[in-house]
C-alpha cells in the first residue's frame, strides 16, 4: 500500500525549474523521504532524503512542510538528462527495503 | 571506486531452465537487496539479505525463487523452472548500512530476464 501520492506526469521547460511535488499524509515521526529517479532501462539513482528539515545538495532541494504531510523535489535548472520517472519514498532510516509506487515520469522538453 | 556490479546484463532462458543473477556489491557495502520490474510496471521489493543472513523475504515468491550472499563472493539470486511471468529487470542494490542518518541504496545495471 502506497505511503504516497505523486501526479503521474508532469513537463517541464529545459533551464526552468522542475518542482516536484509529494502527498505524505500519513507519514510518521521516525519516517523520512527520499527520493530516487530512474532513466529510462537504467537502475534507482538516490537523489535526496530529509527528515524535517529542508534539504541541498548538488543534484536537488528537498522541502518538507511544517507538518510533514507532504514535500517538493526541486531541480534547480531542469536539463534533458533530467527526463525521468522520478519516486517519492516514505521509509524508517532503519529499515532497509524501499517501497517504490508509481513515481512521477517527468518529460524536461528543448 | 566501482559501483554495483550485475551479470549477466541479459540473460535468456528456456521455460523450465534455471536462471541466476549475480550482484556484487560496492566496495565496503555488507547489504544488498533485490529488486524486480515487470514489463510496463514499478519496482517491487523481494529480498534483503546481509552477509551469511536473510534479514526480509517478504517481497520473494514462496516458490521457485532463492536468494543467498555468502561469507565470499556476490549475492545470487536463483529462480529454477522458469516461466514467462519470470521474464522482468531484476535490479539488485547494495548499502553500507542498515541504520543511521544515511542509508542510500545504490542500485546497479540489472539484469534483464527473457524467458522465451
Amino acid at each position: 500500500d502506497a505511503k504516497t501520492t505523486q501526479p503521474p506526469s508532469m513537463d517541464c521547460a529545459e533551464g526552468r525549474a522542475a518542482n516536484l511535488p509529494c502527498n505524505h499524509s500519513t507519514i510518521s515521526g521516525n519516517e523520512y523521504v527520499y527520493w530516487y529517479r530512474q532513466i529510462h532501462s537504467q537502475g534507482p539513482q538516490y537523489i535526496i532524503h530529509g527528515l524535517k528539515n529542508n534539504e541541498t545538495n548538488e543534484m536537488a532541494s528537498l522541502i518538507i512542510t511544517e507538518d510533514r504531510k507532504s514535500s517538493t523535489l526541486i531541480l534547480p535548472h531542469a536539463t534533458l538528462r533530467d527526463t525521468a520517472v522520478y519516486y517519492c519514498i516514505v521509509r524508517e532510516a532503519t529499515w532497509g527495503k524501499l517501497q517504490f509506487g508509481a513515481g512521477t515520469q517527468v518529460v524536461v522538453t528543448p | 571506486n566501482a559501483g554495483v556490479m550485475q551479470n549477466p546484463r541479459h540473460l535468456v532462458r528456456r521455460r523450465g531452465q534455471e536462471a541466476r543473477l549475480r550482484c556484487s556489491p560496492m566496495k565496503g557495502h555488507s547489504h544488498v537487496y533485490w529488486y524486480r520490474q515487470l514489463p510496463e510496471e514499478g519496482l517491487k521489493f523481494m529480498v534483503y539479505l546481509q552477509k551469511e543472513n536473510i534479514i526480509d523475504e517478504s517481497g520473494m515468491p514462496k516458490e521457485r525463487f532463492s536468494a543467498e550472499f555468502p561469507k565470499e563472493g556476490p549475492s545470487i539470486l536463483r529462480i529454477q523452472q522458469v516461466v514467462r511471468g519470470d521474464s522482468a529487470a531484476y535490479f539488485c542494490a547494495s548499502s553500507a548500512t542498515s541504520g543511521g542518518d544515511r542509508n542510500e541504496q545504490f542500485f546497479g545495471p540489472g539484469t534483464r530476464l527473457t524467458v522465451l
